[in-house]
């Protein structure tokens, strides 16, 4: 099945920087690929996402770019705000071989912690 | 307002004795899941259901049951709890066909078994 690595772990940077979290992939046939926020108490939040067919997706100050051929997917935050700490997960979906009917499973990353030093 | 509802949200209790985590969702999706949640493993899929009465296993199904006999709600049901399933449980929903990829969470239900 799909295995997703996520890097890094852990975070820190100044508020106004960028900050940079990287994941891997293992099924080639994955296609689809969200970023979900998670905040103290709560549950995860999609913020981003990209599918196979495109290279990088901007949105605000948030930008996913994804290398298909190297298997790899990285969330990109600009300008920094202290509202950007969160523990921020990705994950990979490939389409349900079987059947059409949207069980796309999402495998998870294991998270990185960000936080944003004021 | 759309959201997805889990109870109780912290909850205390022993090796052995059942409990249920109700979750409930007012989207009409078809696809519900749950997954726990545990440091340094991410968030990995206990069950899942793609509509009333069809249910089948994620990747860590062992000591979990599950029921969808309604739409909008999907219980995760410990018949026997252990010390093991202390964790933080996530319910999600999500539109059921292809593309539909955005699964919305619920707040999370924190589990300690002593």
């Amino acid at each position: 099945g799909e295995n997703v690595e996520q890097h890094p772990s852990t975070l820190s940077v100044q508020e106004g920087d960028s900050a940079v979290i990287k994941c891997t992939y293992s099924d080639s046939a994955s296609n689809y690929f969200p970023w979900y926020k998670q905040e103290l108490g709560k549950g995860p939040q999609l913020i981003i996402d990209i599918r196979s067919n495109v290279g990088e997706k901007k949105d605000q100050r948030i930008a996913v770019t994804l290398n298909k051929t190297a298997k790899h997917f990285s969330l990109h935050i600009t300008e920094t705000q202290p509202e950007d700490s969160a523990v921020y997960f990705c994950a990979a979906t490939a389409p349900d071989s079987i059947s059409n009917f949207g069980n796309e499973k999402l495998t998870f990353g294991t998270g990185t912690r960000l936080t944003i030093i004021p | 307002e759309a959201q997805v509802t889990q109870n109780p949200r912290y909850l205390i209790t022993v090796t052995g004795k059942k409990l249920t985590v109700t979750c409930s969702q007012n989207m009409n999706h078809e696809y519900m899941s749950w997954y726990r949640q545990d440091p340094g493993l991410g968030l990995r899929q206990i069950y899942y259901s793609m509509n009333v009465e069809v249910t089948d296993k994620g990747d860590v199904p062992e000591g979990y049951k599950v029921s969808r006999k309604e739409k909008r709600n999907f219980p995760l049901i410990l018949e026997s709890p252990s010390p093991n399933q202390t964790s933080l449980y996530f319910c999600a929903s999500k539109i059921a066909y292809r593309g539909g990829n955005e699964q919305y969470f619920g707040p999370g239900t924190r589990l300690t078994v002593t």
